[in-house]
């Protein structure tokens, strides 16, 4: 079984419109990070969160870690056609040094 | 600053044959990884390094994979002999001590005939 899961798994949005990508963990996270990947690339880093509740934004794209730190969601306003690619959570499992991530949700945004 | 090289880019073999990556993580960075990449699915750790120490390699098929890091520099991943079920993408990360974050390289891409 994934130990994290992320959802939709794929996702096609008009220009201009807004969309939610959520990722889910069974055990609290020591940090939950965001990468976003384009086919071919490697990973980049977006953000990472580790406070309960913290929240942080990078342009257009926002990020939210909930209070008992098993759930994030990555948030795109006004999604342009750059922002396509594969959105992936990788996380630390508290108290372990395991790092893990999840599926990947692909994006597309069309013009 | 260069970022986390890696090669080749691509490479193709036929099964039973010997592979190897190679891997230059950034300068400074005392750990790296390497990762698993299937298609449409998220990277898995194959090992993580400490300097010249492998730290985490319980994910790393030992029967066909070795890797090393002889100097706590550089890296290569081997694969002897490849299996058909062995193409992916091989990633490889680095990241400092102080730091979480994983800086990635773009992977080789590897196809196993």
């Amino acid at each position: 079984s994934q130990e994290l899961e992320q959802s939709p798994q794929s996702l096609i949005v008009q220009e201009g419109k807004n969309l939610t990508i959520n990722c889910t963990s069974s055990k609290t996270l020591y940090g939950l990070y965001w990468y976003k990947q384009k086919y071919g690339e490697g990973l980049i880093f977006l953000m990472m969160l580790q406070k309960g509740g913290e929240e942080k934004s990078h342009e257009k794209i926002t990020a939210k870690l909930d209070e008992k730190k098993q759930q994030s969601s990555l948030h795109i306003t006004a999604s342009q056609p750059s922002h396509a690619g594969i959105y992936l959570c990788g996380a630390d499992i508290w108290g372990t040094y395991k790092y893990i991530f999840g599926t990947g949700t692909r994006l597309k945004v069309l013009a | 600053e260069a970022g986390v090289v890696q090669s080749p880019r691509y490479k193709i073999i036929e099964k039973k044959q010997p592979v190897a990556f190679w891997c230059n993580p950034i300068s400074g960075h005392n750990t790296l990884y390497w990762y698993l990449q299937n298609l449409g699915q998220g990277p898995e750790l194959l090992i993580r390094y400490e300097n010249e120490e492998a730290v985490d390699d319980s994910q790393l098929p030992k029967d066909r994979f070795s890797a090393e890091r002889l100097k706590g520099v550089d890296s290569t991943l081997k694969i002897q002999p490849a299996e058909l079920g062995d193409s992916a993408v091989y990633l490889c990360a680095s990241s400092n001590p102080d730091s979480h974050e994983q800086f990635f390289g773009p992977g080789t891409r590897l196809t196993v005939l």
